[in-house]
């Protein structure tokens, strides 16, 4: 199957909500990265992580990678979030792979 | 900041011929990928590079081949370009020995006619 899983494939907010986003892999992996890719089809890089939690202003993301997998909670969701969110996941000596994407709407 | 820059950003291709994407990156990053996006599929690695002279096929390589004759530059080429290679083609670098954060370019937007 897909080395890396992620849910869920689409997600609708109000403005002001939390929520959280997931990557489940098929194998341990030795790091995470989380992207969003703006309506221009832009990547622009929300997080690297090898371990642990980091965050960054309303994002905080999680990467277990014992238990193989990877969160991304938003918190407060603003409009200019929407976008699709993707992580990218890359095990020893071996290129990142990518999830299939999470569209992500947020309303007035 | 880290730079990558794709060119061209747009091409329209027949079937049957010869395409060269084309990817530059300042950061002096040893790493470089080609990715491909379509509905539904998030981002597709077709062929990745560790450096100079290296080429290493990804998940999707057949219909393409890469080139990486510098640190700098590293290009997938479509020997006989097919409909089914229309797509959004990202090139990224990232570093080799400490964390591998990926730089992406702007992308490629590819139809094959």
């Amino acid at each position: 199957g897909m080395p890396v899983e992620q849910n869920p494939p689409a997600l609708s907010l109000y403005e002001g909500a939390d929520s959280g986003l997931r990557c489940n892999f098929s194998t341990t992996m030795k790091s995470v990265q989380w992207f969003q890719q703006n309506h221009r089809g832009r990547l622009i890089t929300l997080f690297y992580l090898a371990q642990g939690t980091k965050e960054n202003g309303r994002l905080k993301s999680t990467f277990n990678s014992k238990e193989r997998y990877s969160t991304l909670h938003i918190k407060d969701a603003q409009l200019e979030d929407s976008g699709t969110y993707f992580c990218a996941a890359e095990a020893n000596n071996n290129a990142p792979r990518f999830g299939a994407g999470t569209k992500l709407t947020v309303k007035p | 900041e880290a730079a990558v820059t794709q060119s061209p950003r747009n091409k329209v291709a027949v079937t049957g011929g010869k395409v060269t994407l084309s990817c530059n990156q300042t950061n002096n990053h040893n790493n470089m990928y080609w990715y491909r996006q379509d509905t539904g599929h998030g981002l597709r690695l077709i062929h990745y590079s560790y450096g100079a002279g290296s080429t290493e096929k990804g998940d999707i390589p057949d219909g393409y081949k890469a080139s990486r004759p510098s640190q700098e530059n590293f290009s997938l080429i479509l020997e006989l370009a097919t409909p089914s290679q229309t797509s959004v083609y990202f090139c990224a670098s990232g570093e080799a020995y400490s964390q591998n954060t990926l730089y992406f370019g702007a992308g490629t937007r590819l139809s094959v006619l």
